[in-house]
């Protein structure tokens, strides 16, 4: 079974600052998704980024990036220029990518981050 | 377009009664799943549903709980005699037939709250 760790259960960062957030997995697959989640207080779940096990190449999307380290089985997220709107719950998860365990996320516990004025 | 609706947003129940969530996806989609979350925890898988199949139900409590998604309708996530444990959040999410990006569309979430 595959597990999601993420070991910072509370960041802070002031605004227009860089923070990283943490995460690990565990799998014995070879080709996965991972993907960053956010969930401000009005609890919606909202696709931050994805990233493909097989492509090498750290998914970019404006100010978040990743940096995915398959051999380490780390996935961490990076929020350049950071806003008052970032501060939410982060949740990391993965997914098998076929199979009857697509769309079957296992998420980690999330960490609280929130941007300071 | 409209995106993955959840009803109702804010459901309370007495211990013993029935909760019936609902969920219609994303147009187009023809994939169901359903997500608990309990206070302070991530997002636990419960069941993946296509329409009149349930494909996973491998994170379903063996009792009391059960799931649809008829050809016709929304699908229903079905609480039988709830308890105070049953509080939590319940997330719907979507996906289409074919989809090489894993990626799923969330609704807003039932709150269910069990006095």
């Amino acid at each position: 079974a595959q597990t999601v760790t993420q070991s910072q259960p509370e960041m802070s960062v002031q605004e227009a600052e860089t923070v990283t957030l943490s995460c690990t997995y565990d799998t014995s697959e070879s080709n996965y998704y991972l993907f960053w989640y956010k969930q401000p207080p009005s609890r919606q779940m909202i696709l931050v980024i994805r990233q493909e096990a097989y492509k090498q190449q750290n998914a970019t999307e404006n100010r978040f990036s990743v940096n995915f380290q398959k051999a380490a089985k780390s996935f961490s997220l990076k929020i350049s220029d950071s806003q008052l709107g970032d501060t939410a719950m982060y949740f990391c998860a993965f997914s098998d990518a076929g199979g009857t365990s697509y769309g079957k996320l296992t998420f980690g516990q999330g960490t609280i981050l929130t941007v300071h004025p | 377009n409209a995106g993955v609706m959840q009803n109702p947003r804010h459901l309370v129940r007495r211990r013993g009664q029935e909760a019936r969530l609902r969920c219609s996806p994303m147009k187009g989609h023809s994939h169901v799943y359903w997500y608990r979350q309990l206070p302070e925890e991530g997002l636990k898988f419960m069941v993946y549903l296509q329409k009149e199949n349930i494909i996973d139900e491998s994170g379903m409590p063996k009792e009391r709980f059960s799931a649809e998604f008829p050809k016709e309708g929304p699908s229903i996530l079905r609480i039988q005699q709830v308890v105070r444990g049953d509080s939590a959040a319940y997330f719907c999410a979507s996906s289409p037939p074919i989809a090489d990006t894993g990626e799923l569309f969330f609704g807003e979430g039932s709150r269910l709250t069990v006095l």
